[in-house]
């Protein structure tokens, strides 16, 4: 199965400033197969980005996608108080579909 | 706006068979294209996808889970099950139901439900 290796564990930010998350896989991600997802304490995951750079609907455009092949990215800028939460890549192209360890963000 | 609900006994013995429920509300389950899927997340850990049904009644599972899950789809109920047996401790977890255009790419979430494995 394909792995996925999120970095880096932990990212303290302020808000107002950027955020660069980044998921490594084992092999390369057929079709750019590879979405992010924000979990919130006690909440679902919410979907954030498919196809590796496409916005789920209601995602505003602070909020990127970007990568091909074994190596993505996710961008958040000028944090908000809400975007404080972990992380998690999945990859979709090759089952079985596997996930990130995470990446939490908190406030610095 | 489609809701999903999670429902089920919220301990299981060692041994026995989990068994979950999804109903939805405000839409249909099995619109063109839907992937219904089960994700489950260990108390402090991160997600793992258990499998998933296409709207037209195939099926996928995740090979780790050797061969213990089921799901199936009911139309007409708007519902879709998880039944996973031989369970142990390790099956502990909050359960998600979740329905999407990929296989564990969901847009619509439950809230979760968590699935105790004890004696």
């Amino acid at each position: 199965e394909i792995v996925l290796t999120q970095s880096p564990g932990t990212l303290s930010m302020s808000p107002g400033e950027r955020a660069t998350l980044f998921c490594r896989a084992s092999e390369t991600v057929s079709n750019n197969f590879l979405a992010w997802y924000q979990q919130r304490p006690g909440q679902a995951p919410r979907l954030l980005i498919y196809g590796a750079s496409t916005r789920a609907t209601g995602i505003p455009d602070r909020v990127s996608g970007s990568g091909s092949g074994t190596d993505f990215t996710l961008t958040i800028s000028r944090l908000e108080p809400e975007d404080f939460a972990v992380y998690y890549c999945l990859q979709y192209g090759r089952s079985p579909s596997t996930f990130g360890q995470g990446t939490k963000l908190d406030i610095k | 706006q489609l809701q999903l609900q999670e429902s089920g006994p919220g301990l299981v013995k060692p041994s026995e068979t989990l068994s979950l429920t999804c109903t939805a509300s405000g839409g249909s389950i099995s619109s063109s294209g839907a992937y219904l899927n089960w994700i489950r997340q260990p108390p402090g850990k991160g997600l793992e996808w258990i499998g998933s049904a296409f709207y037209s009644g195939n099926t996928y599972y995740n090979p780790s889970l050797k061969g213990r899950v089921t799901i199936s789809v009911d139309t007409s109920k708007n519902q879709f099950s998880l039944k996973m047996r031989s369970v142990t401790a390790a099956d502990t977890a909050v359960y998600y139901c979740a329905r999407g255009g990929g296989i564990a790419v969901a847009h619509q979430w439950g809230q979760g439900t968590l699935v105790t494995v004890s004696s």
